[in-house]
C-alpha cells in the first residue's frame, strides 16, 4: 500500500474521444508526476507538477495536459485519443526530498 | 542524453536459484538510484534506494550494488520465489527530482 490511489483502474475509450485520469496522493506530497507505460516498456515521463504548477514535461504533445489541486489530487487529461495512447498510466507523488510512491496505474485501451 | 539501460531484457530461472540484474546509466549528476519491482499491470514498488556514496543496500533477499565510478548498478535476488516473477526497473533520479527509468528486466521464476 503506497497511499497513492488512481482511478479508474481500467478504461476503454474510442479513438477521438477525451479521457480524464485521476490520482489521489498522500497529504504533503506536493510533487506529482505522470508516466505512460506501453506494454513491455519502461515508464515514459509525461509531465510533473509542483504546488499546482507544471515544472517539467517530457516529449508528449499538448493534447496531454494536467492539473494538480490543493488537496494533493491531480488529473491527467488526454484529448483526441489515438490508438497508440493505449497504455498503463502511472502517477507518482512525493513530499520534498523523499522517495516517490506510485499508484497502481490506470490501464487505458483506445479502440 | 540521459539514459538508463538494463540487461538482460528477460530472464527465466528456477525457484530457489539466485540471479543478478544489471543497470548501466549515463545520468549525471544524479541524487540517487532505485530499484523497483513492478507486477504486471500494477504500479512500481520500491525495493532499494541508494545515494551515489553508497555501495550496497539490502532489503531481505534483494541486494543492490552501486559503482558510481563505472556508473553501474546490480540487483541480486537470492533464493528466488515464484512471487518474484515481475518486471524489475532501475530508476535514476537526476538532480531536480526527475525520474529516469530503464526499460526493465522481465523475470520469470518457474517451479
Amino acid at each position: 500500500e503506497t497511499g497513492v490511489t488512481q482511478s479508474p483502474t481500467h478504461l476503454i475509450k474510442t479513438r477521438g474521444q477525451q479521457v480524464t485520469l485521476r490520482c489521489s496522493s498522500q497529504s504533503g506530497h506536493n510533487t506529482v508526476s505522470w508516466y505512460q507505460q506501453a506494454l513491455g516498456q519502461g515508464p515514459q515521463f509525461i509531465f510533473q507538477y509542483y504546488r499546482e504548477e507544471e515544472n517539467g514535461r517530457g516529449n508528449f504533445p499538448p493534447r496531454f495536459s494536467g492539473l494538480q489541486f490543493p488537496n494533493y489530487s491531480s488529473e491527467l487529461n488526454v484529448n483526441a485519443l489515438e490508438l497508440d495512447d493505449s497504455a498503463l498510466y502511472l502517477c507518482a507523488s512525493r513530499a520534498p526530498n523523499t522517495e516517490a510512491f506510485f499508484g497502481q496505474g490506470t490501464r487505458l485501451t483506445v479502440v | 542524453k540521459n539514459q538508463v539501460e538494463q540487461s538482460p531484457q528477460s530472464l527465466i530461472i528456477l525457484e530457489g536459484k539466485n540471479c543478478t540484474l544489471q543497470c548501466n546509466y549515463t545520468v549525471s549528476p544524479f541524487s540517487n538510484l532505485r530499484w523497483y519491482k513492478q507486477d504486471t499491470g500494477r504500479g512500481p514498488v520500491s525495493l532499494t534506494i541508494m545515494t551515489f556514496s553508497e555501495n550496497t543496500k539490502s532489503n531481505g533477499r534483494y541486494t543492490a550494488t552501486l559503482d558510481a565510478d563505472t556508473k553501474q548498478s546490480s540487483l541480486h535476488i537470492t533464493a528466488s520465489q515464484l512471487s518474484d516473477s515481475a518486471s524489475y526497473i532501475c530508476v535514476v533520479i537526476a538532480q531536480g527530482g526527475k525520474l529516469i527509468f530503464g526499460q526493465g528486466t522481465e523475470l520469470s521464476v518457474k517451479p
